[in-house]
């Protein structure tokens, strides 16, 4: 299987809107709504910011949020913060009843 | 309270078998798939499989012809077997479970095991 496909690194100012792409194909992002999205900070285990595409677990801010189109979903950060400086991963299931990761995304907040 | 805590050899040379263990603690463990997940810095996230209380697994194709996870019910822990590693193999492996029933997202983490594969 193959990683699903996420920019290197996108950035943003303070108070700014980001958007992160996470593209697969028609056996993961596109075949179901099973689409999570992950902080990470080194050192740190991830943590789930959006699953099922647009699910907010509780305590994530609304300032995130999830949406997918065909076998492209991404993740929003709007009104950027500098805790939000971290990489993000995007995650899907797939038909071959297995799981697969996108290569992870760093944002920089400027 | 779900807590996930895992531990194993940190330290290996190639060809060397990994091998970790993951105790959960509250929650059911016969409702979930458990879950191994490495993270490298060359590959990020990556998923290495799952098993169940029956022992039923599922792998990632990648990984699969080296890779055996077992379950010990009466301990409600569960482990992973990386054979014949190499430098790639060099990453934090994490434990985890679904956020919940039928989840394929995880909401709980182990802690991280740093492993280093060097000659």
């Amino acid at each position: 299987q193959s990683a699903l496909t996420q920019p290197a690194s996108v950035s943003g100012s303070p108070g700014q809107s980001i958007t992160i792409s996470c593209t697969g194909t028609n056996s993961d992002v596109g075949a179901y709504n099973y689409v999570s999205w992950y902080q990470y900070h080194p050192g740190n285990a991830p943590k789930l910011m959006i699953y099922d595409v647009t699910n907010r677990p509780s305590g994530v801010p609304d300032r995130f949020s999830g949406s997918k189109s065909g076998n492209t979903a991404s993740l929003t950060i709007s009104g950027l913060q500098g805790e939000d400086e971290a990489d993000y991963y995007c995650s899907s299931f797939t038909t071959s009843s297995t799981l697969v990761f996108g290569g992870g995304t760093k944002l920089t907040v400027l | 309270q779900v807590q996930l805590q895992q531990w194993g050899a940190g330290l290996l040379k190639p060809s060397e078998t990994l091998s970790l263990t993951c105790a959960t603690y509250g929650g059911s463990f016969t409702d979930y798939y458990w879950t191994w997940i490495r993270q490298s810095p060359g590959k990020g996230l990556e998923w290495i499989g799952e098993i169940n209380y029956t022992g039923n697994t599922n792998y990632n194709p990648s990984l699969e012809s080296r890779v055996t996870m077992s379950v010990d019910r009466s301990k409600n822990q569960f482990s992973l077997k990386l054979r014949s590693v190499t430098a790639a193999d060099t990453a934090i492996y994490y434990c985890a479970r679904p956020r919940g029933l039928g989840a394929t997202a995880f909401g709980y983490w182990g802690q991280g095991t740093p492993v280093t594969v060097s000659s």
